[in-house]
């Protein structure tokens, strides 16, 4: 079983390149989120989907954009990316509402913004 | 604004020995709350998840304590082993589907 598989694993990017993190499950999960992890602050939620067509903010989304015109992909993009930027970035999904069943990982992807 | 506090953000203990991780969180509404492990460079792998309505959850060597009045969720692991060594982290579901996490705490059990 794939789970939730992310790519790229490792990106660096220069301050003001653009990019997309791509973020796909095979579970059939109607929840899709995305998070960032830096050192002393957690994971914190940029932006989450609760099904196709429909996303929202989450606690820190600016700089980043969202779509979701599948179940299955929810990628995230960075439009101009800035060294604040650089982070770890997990994405998750589960079954029904967010946050009411078991939440699934994906392994990440490791971002350098120079 | 709902916040989940983890104590302490890291912990060694020899091998064999119970422990507890402890989680807090400042907004008792709710609905359920939940425990991650994670590897270093890896995802995070969920270990329990307490309904609102649940005083506790076990799983294996794992069990988990919910007290919503207080704001307090425990983990507690039984004979700890070296592979137990992980950041274990904990996240509080709000009734808006928000998911809040703690910072983690690093545990190492020492063979």
């Amino acid at each position: 079983n794939a789970g939730v598989t992310q790519t790229p694993k490792f990106q660096v990017l220069k301050t003001g390149q653009s990019m997309t993190l791509q973020c796909a499950q095979d579970m059939n999960h109607e929840y899709m989120s995305w998070y960032r992890q830096d050192p002393g602050m957690g994971l914190r939620l940029i932006h989450y989907s609760v099904g196709a067509g429909i996303t929202d903010q989450g606690e820190v989304p600016n700089g980043y954009n969202v779509s979701r015109s599948t179940t299955e992909d929810f990628p995230l993009r960075l439009l101009s990316a800035a060294p604040s930027q650089t982070s770890v970035y997990f994405c998750a999904s589960s079954y029904g509402r967010g946050g009411h069943n078991i939440q699934y990982f994906g392994a990440g992807t490791r971002l350098s913004v120079l | 604004k709902q916040e989940v506090t983890q104590i302490p953000a890291a912990l060694s203990v020899p091998e064999g020995e119970n422990l507890v991780l402890n989680c807090s969180f400042t907004d008792s509404a709710i609905y359920n709350l939940q425990w991650f492990r994670q590897d270093p460079g890896k995802g995070l792998t969920s270990l329990l998840l307490i309904q609102s309505s649940q005083r506790e959850q076990t799983s294996g060597r794992l069990n988990a304590s919910l007290d919503k009045s207080s704001g307090r969720s425990t983990l507690y692991i039984a004979a700890s082993q070296p592979g137990d060594s992980a950041t274990y982290l904990c996240a509080a579901v709000n009734r808006d589907d928000k998911i809040i996490f703690g910072k983690g705490t690093r545990l190492h059990i020492l063979p």
